[in-house]
This record gives structure tokens, sequence and C-alpha cells, in this order.
């Protein structure tokens, strides 16, 4: 069955370093995700991305994010200058179309450490 | 307050006994969805319900959409061991359209 993988699935990093988090969506899915989960804290949604654009982004994504599809295939999130607060598990999520009520399939999370 | 809040925030069911998680929006719902993680895990699609009072079942768990109370409930029946874990309900909702806002979730032990 097809499935949302993510990498690497931990990172710890030193605060004010870049990290880029990786994502390969299910191949035959246009709209793509990022959402994230502090520990102890709800999964929050942070951007959403169709066509080379993103979508929709929440005050979250400020401009210490960025997000890329590279290739036919990656779709990676990346933050120029952690902060402490960056901690937390990262999930990339994808769907076949980003319609009303379509369902969101999500990868396993990356937890990303910032110390 | 919260948009989606979700009832209990854990409970503890010994196996065999049956279970009901309930998740209520305060905004008119179109699309509700069913998760379960294990702790620091990814979200494990169960169910979507759409618009409408719909119903569905997947083996042993069964999820129902009421669109007039804008609340949908998951029901686990004779719960196993593999049941457990954390249950999180997300929303498509009237002004989030094609992002998903999620409840706290409910953990669920299940004892021998």
């Amino acid at each position: 069955e097809p499935e949302v993988t993510q990498t690497p699935s931990h990172q710890v990093t030193q605060m004010g370093q870049e990290v880029i988090l990786r994502c390969v969506p299910i191949s035959n899915h246009l709209y793509f995700y990022w959402y994230r989960q502090i520990l102890g804290q709800k999964v929050e949604f942070l951007v959403s991305f169709y066509n080379n654009e993103i979508s929709e982004k929440s005050e979250i994504f400020d401009d210490q994010f960025s997000v890329e599809r590279p290739d036919g295939s990656n779709f990676t999130l990346k933050i120029r200058s952690t902060k402490l607060e960056d901690s937390a598990m990262y999930f990339c999520a994808s769907s076949e179309s980003g319609g009303r009520a379509e369902t969101q399939y999500f990868g396993p999370g990356t937890r990303l450490l910032v110390l | 307050s919260q948009e989606l809040e979700q009832s209990p925030q854990s409970l503890i069911v010994q196996e065999g006994k049956n279970l009901t998680i309930n998740c209520t929006s305060s905004k008119t719902l179109y699309g509700l969805y069913w998760y379960k993680q294990k702790y620091g895990e990814g979200l494990i699609f169960l169910m979507m319900l759409q618009k409408g009072g719909e119903e569905k079942s997947h083996e042993k768990i069964t999820a129902k959409l009421d669109e007039k109370k804008q609340q949908s409930s998951l029901h686990i029946t004779a719960s196993q061991p593999s049941h457990a874990g954390i249950y999180l309900c997300g929303a498509d909702m009237t002004d989030s359209w094609g992002k998903l806002q999620f409840g706290a979730g409910t953990q669920v032990v299940v004892t021998p």
C-alpha cells in the first residue's frame, strides 16, 4: 500500500542552524502539507502546497520556513535558523486532490530537537 | 475557546469492553477525520466522515457524524490491546479549506 515517507526520522541541531526535512508523498497525490506537533500539544497545520506554490500557510509559517518540491518525488521543509521552540515532530501529508473532505495521509514524522 | 474538542482526554478500558470517544466542533464540518497515533509516532488514518450524517465501520471501530450537533463519535467494540494509543479527530471546517484542525487527542489504555 502506498505511503508517505519522511527522512530523517530524528534530527538534532544547534540553535541557529538550518535544517531540511524531507518527504516523499504518495506518488499520484497532488497536494502536500506540513504539520507539526510540539510535545504534548495538538497537531498544528503549517502549510499546504499545490502546483509548486503555497496554497495556504498558518501564522506559524513565518519567513524562517520555506517549502519546495525540488523534483518529481520529494517535498521539503526548510527551517533557515532554528530556534529552541522549533523542537517538535514534523509531519508531512499528502492528498490526491485538495478538495474539501479529501483524506490526507500522514508520514511517520521527523522528530526535530533544537539545542 | 477550542474549535475542536475531544472527550475524554484519556480512558482506561478493560480488554473486551467497549469504549466511545467524542469530538465536537464549534464550526460547520466539511469532513471529520479519525486518526490513531502511537505515542511519538505518525498518524494512521482510520476513517473519514463527510457532511451529511455518515456512519462508517472498519473491523471493530465505528464512527458516526451527527451533522446537527457538529459532533462525531468513535466507538470501539470489544477492545483489544492493539486498540491502545492516542485517537485524534481532525476536521475540515468552514474557514480552513484544505487544512485540518485537530483535537487534543484521547489516550486509550487497554488493560488485561
